[in-house]
């Protein structure tokens, strides 16, 4: 079983879709992050959370600890949000383990 | 651009040679880490360093890998005697050390690595 699963593995939307994207951890984690991968390989980093839930702009991040998963949306998808999205945990031990990854397509 | 930043960003070589990629961090980043990223597959940890001390090193990291940040700035990673396994997008990424010990870490472009 893999330290970090994601789902779904890939989604596709409509433009103006409200999409979520899952992931959970099976890891005691002293934080978690959400990252965008573009096309041409560049990685952005969107979230770090802890604990509760981040917002920006169209991009909302939770977790729950307790039940070990955290979830992203994306309100009213546009295709520019189209990339693959990374969740990736902080151990204790400081090592990073990711996810496989979402990868998103968004359609006008 | 104060950005984390990758030489080369290609790198085409031959079975059997060396290799050496380069990365600057953001400059006040303590914090490095290098990534191995293959296609369609997420990003795998290979090792990180606190300021010049190397902390932590994955086990998936045979010996033909190495990696140094002398001065605490820079950070190289070397592979001896290529393998066509070895092809793929080599991240680095720094970031700042906090109390918390719950960091950010802003990414570099990637050296993407072909062995032929």
């Amino acid at each position: 079983k893999n330290e970090v699963e994601q789902s779904p593995q890939n989604l596709t939307a409509q433009e103006g879709e409200f999409i979520t994207i899952n992931c959970s951890y099976s890891v005691g984690i002293s934080a978690l992050h959400w990252l965008q991968q573009h096309p041409g390989g560049g990685i952005v980093s969107l979230f770090m959370l802890s604990s509760g839930k981040k917002k920006h702009g169209r991009l909302i991040a939770t977790i729950n600890i307790q039940e070990k998963h955290s979830s992203l949306h994306i309100t009213a998808s546009h295709p520019r949000d189209s990339a693959v999205y990374i969740c990736a945990v902080k151990d204790y031990g400081q090592n990073f383990v990711f996810g496989p990854g979402t990868r998103l397509s968004v359609l006008p | 651009d104060t950005g984390v930043s990758q030489d080369p960003r290609h790198k085409i070589t031959k079975r059997g040679q060396n290799v050496t990629f380069r990365c600057d961090p953001i400059s006040e980043h303590n914090r490095l880490y290098w990534y191995r990223q293959t296609l369609g597959q997420g990003p795998e940890f290979l090792t990180y360093f606190q300021n010049e001390a190397q902390l932590e090193k994955s086990r998936l990291l045979s010996d033909r890998f190495s990696a140094e940040r002398p001065k605490g700035s820079f950070s190289t990673l070397e592979i001896q005697r290529t393998e066509q396994g070895d092809s793929a997008m080599y991240l680095c990424a720094s970031s700042f050390d906090t109390p918390l010990g719950t960091d950010t870490q802003y990414f570099g472009p990637g050296t993407r690595l072909t062995v032929l």
